[in-house]
Protein backbone atom coordinates (compact mmCIF):
# COMPACT_ATOMS: atom_id res chain seq x y z
CA UNK A 1 0.00 0.00 0.00
CA UNK A 2 0.96 3.66 -0.22
CA UNK A 3 3.42 5.26 2.46
CA UNK A 4 4.11 8.98 2.84
CA UNK A 5 6.94 10.71 5.00
CA UNK A 6 6.99 13.95 5.84
CA UNK A 7 9.43 16.21 7.19
CA UNK A 8 10.43 18.08 9.38
CA UNK A 9 8.46 17.13 12.46
CA UNK A 10 7.97 20.42 13.69
CA UNK A 11 9.23 23.96 11.94
CA UNK A 12 10.02 27.34 13.12
CA UNK A 13 10.37 30.20 11.20
CA UNK A 14 10.52 34.05 11.82
CA UNK A 15 7.07 35.99 10.80
CA UNK A 16 8.01 37.19 7.45
CA UNK A 17 10.02 34.19 6.34
CA UNK A 18 8.78 30.85 4.13
CA UNK A 19 7.99 27.67 5.12
CA UNK A 20 8.48 24.65 3.31
CA UNK A 21 7.47 21.17 3.87
CA UNK A 22 8.73 18.20 2.05
CA UNK A 23 6.70 14.67 1.66
CA UNK A 24 8.03 11.68 -0.42
CA UNK A 25 4.92 8.90 -1.43
CA UNK A 26 5.88 5.15 -2.14
CA UNK A 27 2.87 4.08 -5.06
CA UNK A 28 3.97 5.54 -8.00
CA UNK A 29 -0.44 4.96 -9.22
CA UNK A 30 -1.06 7.43 -6.43
CA UNK A 31 -2.46 11.09 -8.53
CA UNK A 32 -4.15 13.12 -6.13
CA UNK A 33 -2.27 14.97 -3.13
CA UNK A 34 -3.80 17.54 -1.21
CA UNK A 35 -2.78 19.54 2.38
CA UNK A 36 -4.68 20.00 5.08
CA UNK A 37 -4.03 22.36 7.69
CA UNK A 38 -4.65 21.31 11.48
CA UNK A 39 -5.77 24.27 14.42
CA UNK A 40 -5.66 23.44 17.76
CA UNK A 41 -8.82 21.53 18.79
CA UNK A 42 -10.28 21.14 15.43
CA UNK A 43 -10.19 19.11 12.65
CA UNK A 44 -8.03 19.44 9.68
CA UNK A 45 -9.09 21.52 7.22
CA UNK A 46 -8.37 21.53 2.89
CA UNK A 47 -5.80 24.19 2.07
CA UNK A 48 -4.47 23.05 -1.56
CA UNK A 49 -4.28 19.73 -3.04
CA UNK A 50 -2.69 19.16 -6.37
CA UNK A 51 -3.41 16.29 -9.07
CA UNK A 52 -0.86 14.25 -10.88
CA UNK A 53 -0.82 15.59 -13.98
CA UNK A 54 0.20 19.32 -12.79
CA UNK A 55 3.49 20.52 -11.77
CA UNK A 56 3.26 23.28 -9.18
CA UNK A 57 0.05 25.02 -8.16
CA UNK A 58 -0.71 28.41 -6.12
CA UNK A 59 -3.39 30.29 -4.17
CA UNK A 60 -2.42 33.36 -2.55
CA UNK A 61 0.75 32.77 -0.02
CA UNK A 62 0.55 29.17 -0.60
CA UNK A 63 1.82 26.93 -3.46
CA UNK A 64 1.95 23.29 -4.15
CA UNK A 65 5.20 21.76 -6.43
CA UNK A 66 4.76 18.23 -7.19
CA UNK A 67 7.99 15.65 -8.73
CA UNK A 68 5.74 12.54 -9.87
CA UNK A 69 9.39 11.26 -11.25
CA UNK A 70 11.10 11.78 -7.83
CA UNK A 71 7.41 10.43 -6.09
CA UNK A 72 7.71 13.81 -3.83
CA UNK A 73 5.57 16.81 -3.26
CA UNK A 74 6.18 20.23 -0.80
CA UNK A 75 4.31 22.46 0.19
CA UNK A 76 5.49 26.38 0.41
CA UNK A 77 4.31 29.44 2.38
CA UNK A 78 5.68 32.82 1.64
CA UNK A 79 5.03 35.83 4.21
CA UNK A 80 4.48 33.54 7.04
CA UNK A 81 2.10 34.93 9.24
CA UNK A 82 1.18 34.04 12.93
CA UNK A 83 -1.65 33.24 11.99
CA UNK A 84 -0.22 30.35 10.07
CA UNK A 85 1.08 28.75 13.23
CA UNK A 86 -0.63 25.01 13.22
CA UNK A 87 0.42 21.39 12.07
CA UNK A 88 -0.04 20.93 8.36
CA UNK A 89 -0.59 17.21 7.06
CA UNK A 90 0.63 16.25 3.43
CA UNK A 91 -1.91 13.02 2.02
CA UNK A 92 -1.60 10.54 -1.41
CA UNK A 93 -4.41 9.37 -2.79
CA UNK A 94 -4.67 5.94 -4.82
CA UNK A 95 -8.07 5.17 -4.72
CA UNK A 96 -10.79 6.77 -6.65
CA UNK A 97 -12.58 7.87 -3.87
CA UNK A 98 -11.48 9.33 -0.41
CA UNK A 99 -9.03 7.06 1.44
CA UNK A 100 -6.02 9.21 1.98
CA UNK A 101 -2.50 7.89 3.30
CA UNK A 102 -1.48 10.79 5.31
CA UNK A 103 1.89 12.03 6.58
CA UNK A 104 2.47 12.40 10.09
CA UNK A 105 2.48 15.87 10.33
CA UNK A 106 4.73 19.26 10.76
CA UNK A 107 3.66 21.45 13.65
CA UNK A 108 4.87 25.03 12.37
CA UNK A 109 5.49 27.49 14.74
CA UNK A 110 5.32 31.69 13.91
CA UNK A 111 7.19 33.71 15.86
CA UNK A 112 6.47 37.86 15.89
CA UNK B 1 -17.32 22.16 10.19
CA UNK B 2 -19.74 21.61 7.15
CA UNK B 3 -22.42 19.97 8.64
CA UNK B 4 -20.57 16.97 10.24
CA UNK B 5 -21.62 16.76 13.96
CA UNK B 6 -19.16 14.62 16.18
CA UNK B 7 -20.61 12.90 19.34
CA UNK B 8 -19.19 12.61 22.41
CA UNK B 9 -16.54 15.31 21.83
CA UNK B 10 -14.98 13.82 24.90
CA UNK B 11 -15.26 11.07 26.83
CA UNK B 12 -13.38 8.64 29.38
CA UNK B 13 -13.67 5.14 29.92
CA UNK B 14 -12.46 2.48 31.45
CA UNK B 15 -10.32 -0.85 29.80
CA UNK B 16 -12.91 -3.44 29.19
CA UNK B 17 -16.17 -1.55 28.20
CA UNK B 18 -17.92 -1.33 24.92
CA UNK B 19 -17.62 2.46 23.50
CA UNK B 20 -19.85 3.90 20.67
CA UNK B 21 -19.02 7.30 18.64
CA UNK B 22 -21.27 8.62 16.82
CA UNK B 23 -20.75 10.62 13.59
CA UNK B 24 -23.47 12.48 11.73
CA UNK B 25 -24.21 14.65 8.15
CA UNK B 26 -26.25 16.70 6.89
CA UNK B 27 -24.64 16.98 3.59
CA UNK B 28 -25.93 13.74 2.29
CA UNK B 29 -22.67 12.53 0.84
CA UNK B 30 -21.90 8.90 0.00
CA UNK B 31 -19.09 8.09 1.70
CA UNK B 32 -18.28 8.11 5.38
CA UNK B 33 -14.75 7.30 6.72
CA UNK B 34 -13.30 7.23 10.66
CA UNK B 35 -9.72 8.12 11.30
CA UNK B 36 -7.78 8.22 14.31
CA UNK B 37 -5.05 10.63 15.33
CA UNK B 38 -1.75 9.90 17.50
CA UNK B 39 1.27 12.06 17.72
CA UNK B 40 3.73 10.93 15.33
CA UNK B 41 1.74 8.93 12.92
CA UNK B 42 -0.80 11.63 11.46
CA UNK B 43 -4.26 10.19 10.87
CA UNK B 44 -5.11 6.65 9.84
CA UNK B 45 -8.26 4.94 8.27
CA UNK B 46 -10.14 2.70 11.03
CA UNK B 47 -13.13 1.98 8.87
CA UNK B 48 -15.24 3.57 5.67
CA UNK B 49 -18.17 3.46 4.02
CA UNK B 50 -19.85 3.48 0.92
CA UNK B 51 -22.87 3.49 0.95
CA UNK B 52 -25.53 2.36 3.78
CA UNK B 53 -24.43 -1.14 5.00
CA UNK B 54 -21.46 -0.77 2.96
CA UNK B 55 -18.23 -0.77 4.68
CA UNK B 56 -14.90 -1.90 4.37
CA UNK B 57 -12.07 -1.85 6.58
CA UNK B 58 -8.78 0.49 6.67
CA UNK B 59 -5.19 -0.06 8.12
CA UNK B 60 -5.96 0.08 11.79
CA UNK B 61 -9.49 -1.95 12.11
CA UNK B 62 -8.28 -4.36 14.96
CA UNK B 63 -10.63 -3.89 17.63
CA UNK B 64 -13.05 -1.73 16.16
CA UNK B 65 -16.23 -1.91 14.32
CA UNK B 66 -19.22 0.23 12.49
CA UNK B 67 -22.42 0.52 11.04
CA UNK B 68 -24.00 2.66 8.66
CA UNK B 69 -28.12 2.38 8.93
CA UNK B 70 -28.88 5.09 8.03
CA UNK B 71 -26.76 7.69 5.00
CA UNK B 72 -26.62 10.39 7.44
CA UNK B 73 -25.11 8.33 11.18
CA UNK B 74 -21.42 6.25 11.01
CA UNK B 75 -21.22 4.65 14.56
CA UNK B 76 -17.89 3.62 15.50
CA UNK B 77 -17.45 0.91 18.09
CA UNK B 78 -15.32 -0.20 20.43
CA UNK B 79 -16.16 -3.46 21.70
CA UNK B 80 -13.66 -3.93 24.69
CA UNK B 81 -12.15 -0.45 25.04
CA UNK B 82 -8.16 -1.01 25.43
CA UNK B 83 -5.63 1.92 26.69
CA UNK B 84 -4.11 1.38 23.42
CA UNK B 85 -7.68 2.92 21.87
CA UNK B 86 -6.72 6.26 23.78
CA UNK B 87 -6.88 9.11 20.86
CA UNK B 88 -8.76 11.81 19.12
CA UNK B 89 -11.41 10.01 16.23
CA UNK B 90 -12.14 12.40 13.07
CA UNK B 91 -15.06 11.23 11.05
CA UNK B 92 -14.75 12.76 7.73
CA UNK B 93 -17.20 12.76 4.64
CA UNK B 94 -16.89 12.79 1.05
CA UNK B 95 -18.55 12.59 -2.38
CA UNK B 96 -15.46 12.12 -4.13
CA UNK B 97 -11.64 13.29 -3.46
CA UNK B 98 -11.80 15.72 -1.04
CA UNK B 99 -13.25 14.12 2.76
CA UNK B 100 -13.91 17.13 4.60
CA UNK B 101 -13.65 16.22 8.66
CA UNK B 102 -15.43 16.94 11.57
CA UNK B 103 -14.48 18.38 14.82
CA UNK B 104 -12.82 14.84 16.53
CA UNK B 105 -13.61 13.13 19.65
CA UNK B 106 -11.27 12.50 22.03
CA UNK B 107 -11.32 9.07 23.66
CA UNK B 108 -9.01 8.04 26.93
CA UNK B 109 -9.29 4.71 28.20
CA UNK B 110 -8.26 4.62 31.79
Amino acid sequence: GENVEQHPSTLSVQEGDSAVIKCTYSDSASNYFPWYKQELGKGPQLIIDIRSNVGEKKDQRIAVTLNKTAKHFSLHITETQPEDSAVYFCAALTDSWGKLQFGAGTQVVVTP
Amino acid sequence: DAGITQSPRHKVTETGTPVTLRCHQTENHRYMYWYRQDPGHGLRLIHYSYGVKDTDKGEVSDGYSVSRSKTEDFLLTLESATSSQTSVYFCAISESRDPVFGSGTRLTVV
